[in-house]
């Protein structure tokens, strides 16, 4: 069974940490990508990757940054957590393209980040 | 630039009931599209998804959408609510080369479902 695997379910940081979200997918997908979930707002990205080392801003990129230095392994920084920031945080990965029947977002479950 | 938009924020069916999800899009050319399910503590899944042919698409749990192009609409529909069914579902919509980069996600409509 294919996995988007998030490392964790739930956490809680103080204002001003330095956070680590990880994701680790086993589809060998060239594709990776944070997402921030708010409620009434959808899913909103932050980060894509196509490749190791390479990154694209997406729509909010402010006051995070991100690492991929290998394949499967795309992790997701605050630099210095803020309150503003406790969210729901969605890894996803997928191939190069969509437009195949089988072709899809593939996302994990998760990480609750809340800010103090 | 592309937007998609699900008018209602949340719904309140009772099981065995016919369920309609509505989502409309804004693109220049006839999009991709899809929609997503979220049940509780869990990522989202794919339901279905449109690129062109058919209008009227299939997709997994007894989930059916169609795309309206004279009304920008792709509403998903199921004849018979389940109660495992209550969750939150997304449409999302992009270009029709197939960027997974360029993906919208509408804002969710929160489906309860009444025993």
């Amino acid at each position: 069974d294919v996995k988007v695997t998030q490392s964790s379910r739930y956490l809680v940081k103080r204002t001003g940490e330095k956070v680590f979200l990880e994701c680790v997918q086993d589809m060998d997908h060239e594709n990776m990508f944070w997402y921030r979930q708010d409620p009434g707002l959808g899913l909103r990205l932050i980060y894509f990757s196509y490749d190791v080392k390479m990154k694209e801003k997406g729509d909010i990129p402010e006051g995070y940054s991100v690492s991929r230095e290998k394949k499967e392994r795309f992790s997701l920084i605050l630099e210095s957590a803020s309150t503003n920031q406790t969210s729901m945080y969605l890894c996803a990965s997928s191939p190069p393209s969509l437009q195949s029947t089988n072709e899809k977002l593939f996302f994990g479950s998760g990480t609750q980040l809340s800010v103090l | 630039a592309q937007s998609v938009t699900q008018p209602d924020i949340h719904i309140t069916v009772s099981e065995g009931a016919s369920l309609e999800l509505r989502c409309n899009y804004s693109y220049g050319a006839t999009p991709y599209l899809f929609w997503y399910v979220q049940s509780p503590g869990q990522g989202l899944q794919l339901l279905l998804k449109y690129f062109s042919g058919d209008t009227l698409v299939q997709g997994i749990k007894g989930f059916e959408a169609e795309f309206k192009r004279s009304q920008s609409s792709f509403n998903l529909r199921k004849p018979s609510v389940h109660w495992s069914d209550a969750a939150e579902y997304f449409c999302a919509v992009g270009p029709p080369w197939g960027s997974a980069r360029q993906l919208t996600f509408g804002s969710g409509t929160q489906l309860t479902v009444l025993p």
